[in-house]
């Protein structure tokens, strides 16, 4: 079966603070996908990144960056120089090739204090 | 870049009602749609994977009959939620899976911008 755990349910830091989210995961599967979205207070979900399970390279995009352990079966997100506007819901999710069903974690809540 | 859309963005009705929820993929063809469910301060649940022009496949504790869906083109699904209770209002999102040079992959799923529920 298919899991994704994100420990941290709420993290809160003060602006230009960096901070890093927690993403572990199970399944069987060898081929897969690797997801993290942004949940704003709109509720739109936005698309951070994809990673597939071949490809073990760090990704950073401006302020944001990824840690994709395989062998430890996670795949962090650090926000460096956090900003108010990064306020959200963070889910990371998991998908297989089989069926392409997304399976989100439980997200973390960040507030970035002014 | 793909748009998906979702109508009615807010919806407010009364118990025993039935409300209709449309997704459509705006700029390319999709012939899968997923719905999925999200309560406050929860995470998204999948609740059917709907697909163009056969039945819709639902995940395990989702009630057929309570949460209809048609899918009857390559860019509308519809999910109609019957007789409606206080306990069905949740944000409803969905998503739409495009082909690009005749492959599917997860990365090719487009999320709606999602549809509050309340069921008074």
């Amino acid at each position: 079966a298919q899991k994704v755990t994100q420990a941290q349910t709420e993290i809160s830091v003060v602006e230009k603070e960096d901070v890093t989210l927690d993403c572990v995961y199970e399944t069987r599967d060898t081929t897969y996908y690797l997801f993290w979205y942004k949940q704003p207070p709109s509720g739109e979900l936005v698309f951070l990144i994809r990673r597939n399970s071949f490809d073990e390279q760090n990704e950073i995009s401006g302020r944001y960056s990824w840690n994709f352990q395989k062998s430890t079966s996670s795949f962090n997100f650090t926000i460096t120089a956090s900003q108010v506007v990064d306020s959200a819901v963070y889910f990371c999710a998991l998908s297989d090739i089989r069926d392409d069903k997304i399976i989100f974690g439980k997200g973390t809540r960040l507030h970035i204090l002014p | 870049g793909a748009v998906v859309s979702q109508h009615p963005s807010w919806v407010i009705c009364k118990s025993g009602t039935s409300v209709k929820i449309e997704c459509r993929s705006l700029d390319f063809q999709a012939t899968t749609m997923f719905w999925y469910r999200q309560f406050p301060k929860q995470s998204l649940m999948l609740m059917a994977t709907s697909n163009e022009g056969s039945k819709a496949t639902y995940e395990q504790g989702v009630e057929k009959d309570k949460f209809l869906i048609n899918h009857a083109s390559l860019t509308l699904s519809t999910l109609t939620v019957t007789s409606a209770h206080p306990e069905d209002s949740s944000f409803y999102i969905c998503s739409a899976r495009r082909v690009l040079n005749n492959r599917v992959t997860p990365e090719t799923q487009y999320f709606g911008p999602g549809t509050r529920l309340l069921v008074l």
